[in-house]
């Protein structure tokens, strides 16, 4: 079965810190991986998608089809950072937009 | 960026109702349209996929007759739960993407609430 492991329930980092959210999956296949972020009280927006190799408010992503993990990093965090985080992962083979999340990851950037 | 919007933004019914919610992608078509839950402090769960003009196919143990969904239009699914219980109560959030390939939108959810 297909899964999203993200290790991490809640990152707390000082400003301007570096941050590294973790993201695992598991398929067989060739999926296509992305990062969504929910702040506060809005909805669900894409951060990054692994194909565009973009970096998107100073977050990177790089795929690693090794060790099949796709991990969110940004150099040096600002306090707007703070929101949810998914991990998130469409199959290769199956329809387009019918995502599997991981768990989340909590940033709170203190400043 | 493209708008998917949802009616109502939260609901409180009472056990034994049915309660509508609708998802609309305000400029642009959408032939599949997806459902999400999500539970306090969970992750989004997809529930099904929405398709235009044909029935909608539901994830494993996900009751269809439980969670109607309709997609009449290019521009509206609806989602209804029937005979809502308090274990039904959620936050349910939907999603469409111009096409394959394109990002995906989604809605700002809806709170339901079962008395």
């Amino acid at each position: 079965a297909q899964r999203v492991t993200q290790p991490e329930k809640l990152l707390s980092v000082f400003k301007g810190a570096p941050v590294e959210l973790k993201c695992n999956y598991s398929y067989s296949g060739s999926p296509e991986l992305f990062w969504y972020v929910q702040y506060s009280r809005q909805r669900l927006q894409l951060l990054l998608r692994h194909i565009s190799r973009e970096s998107i408010k100073g977050f990177t992503a790089d795929l690693n089809k090794g060790e099949t993990s796709f991990h969110l990093k940004k150099p040096f965090a600002q306090e707007e950072d703070s929101a949810m985080y998914y991990c998130a992962l469409i199959p290769a083979t199956d329809s387009w937009g019918k995502f599997q999340f991981g768990a989340g990851t909590q940033v709170v950037v203190t400043p | 960026g493209a708008v998917v919007s949802q009616h109502p933004s939260w609901v409180i019914c009472k056990s034994g109702t049915s309660v509508k919610i609708e998802c609309r992608s305000l400029d642009f078509q959408a032939t599949t349209m997806f459902w999400y839950r999500q539970f306090p402090k969970q992750s989004l769960m997809l529930m099904a996929t929405s398709n235009e003009g044909s029935k909608a196919t539901y994830e494993q143990g996900v009751e269809k007759d439980k969670f109607l969904i309709n997609h009449a239009s290019l521009t509206l699914s609806t989602l209804t739960v029937t005979s809502a219980h308090p274990e039904d109560s959620s936050f349910y959030i939907c999603s469409a993407s111009y096409l394959r390939g394109t990002e995906a939108f989604f809605g700002q959810g809806t709170r339901l609430t079962v008395v």
